[in-house]
């Protein structure tokens, strides 16, 4: 199984440029979400997913948006890129728990994005 | 919003040194996890803790829950320079985390 795939790896947008991540899972898990991780600021939620069909915002959703139409994957699309995006961004995987833990959370290895 | 402090921020210790690495939060959270990141990488799951007061052990790691469910504590006993890395701990549910900022630890050989 390849778990979470990322891609692309690394990506140079000028500003107001529009992207997409892919991220795709083969696990068949139930949940996905979309982080992204600055330095000194930890990983922070963009957008999740709690089934085909079904999103909703996390922490810091402005400037992207997502949709989920199938289990494996969940794209994050920037709409017009800003310096301010410049991050490392990663999408996890993660399924129901018996006791509301997150269990099998699974993350991808990133996509650097550079926006300049 | 549920914030986790991590501390220490950095460490640097000699290979066969024992550390303990904290997790605090004013909240209750109904888990916790440990994650371990290398450069270039994502995290990689090392444990989940839901019950009070729980401890897990992981060969040479040990997690703890605190009885309030506002804590958790990562202790490495005789630490190798293979567990040099990024430890983040974050709280949360089904399909949402809050992340701490993480410990960087360097284990020199």
């Amino acid at each position: 199984n390849a778990g979470v795939t990322q891609t692309p790896k690394f990506q140079v947008l000028k500003t107001g440029q529009s992207m997409t991540l892919q991220c795709a899972q083969d696990m068949n898990h139930e949940y996905m979400s979309w982080y992204r991780q600055d330095p000194g600021m930890g990983l922070r939620l963009i957008h999740y997913s709690v089934g085909a069909g079904i999103t909703d915002q996390g922490e810091v959703p402005n400037g992207y948006n997502v949709s989920r139409s199938t289990t494996e994957d969940f794209p994050l699309r920037l709409l017009s890129a800003a310096p301010s995006q410049t991050s490392v961004y990663f999408c996890a995987s993660s399924y129901r728990g018996p006791d509301r833990a997150g269990y099998g959370y699974t993350f991808g290895s990133g996509t650097r994005l550079t926006v300049v | 919003t549920q914030l986790l402090e991590q501390s220490p921020q950095f460490l640097s210790i000699q290979e066969g040194e024992n550390l303990t690495v904290y997790c605090n939060s004013s909240s209750v959270f109904s888990s916790l996890q440990w994650y371990r990141q290398e450069p270039g990488e994502g995290p990689v799951l090392l444990v989940t803790v839901v019950t009070g007061g729980e401890v897990k052990k992981l060969k040479r790691l040990t997690f703890q829950f605190g009885d309030a469910r506002k804590d958790s504590s990562l202790h490495i006993t005789a630490a190798q320079p293979g567990d040099t890395g990024l430890y983040l701990c974050a709280g949360g549910s089904n399909y949402k985390l809050t992340f701490g900022k993480g410990t960087l630890l360097t284990v020199n050989p």
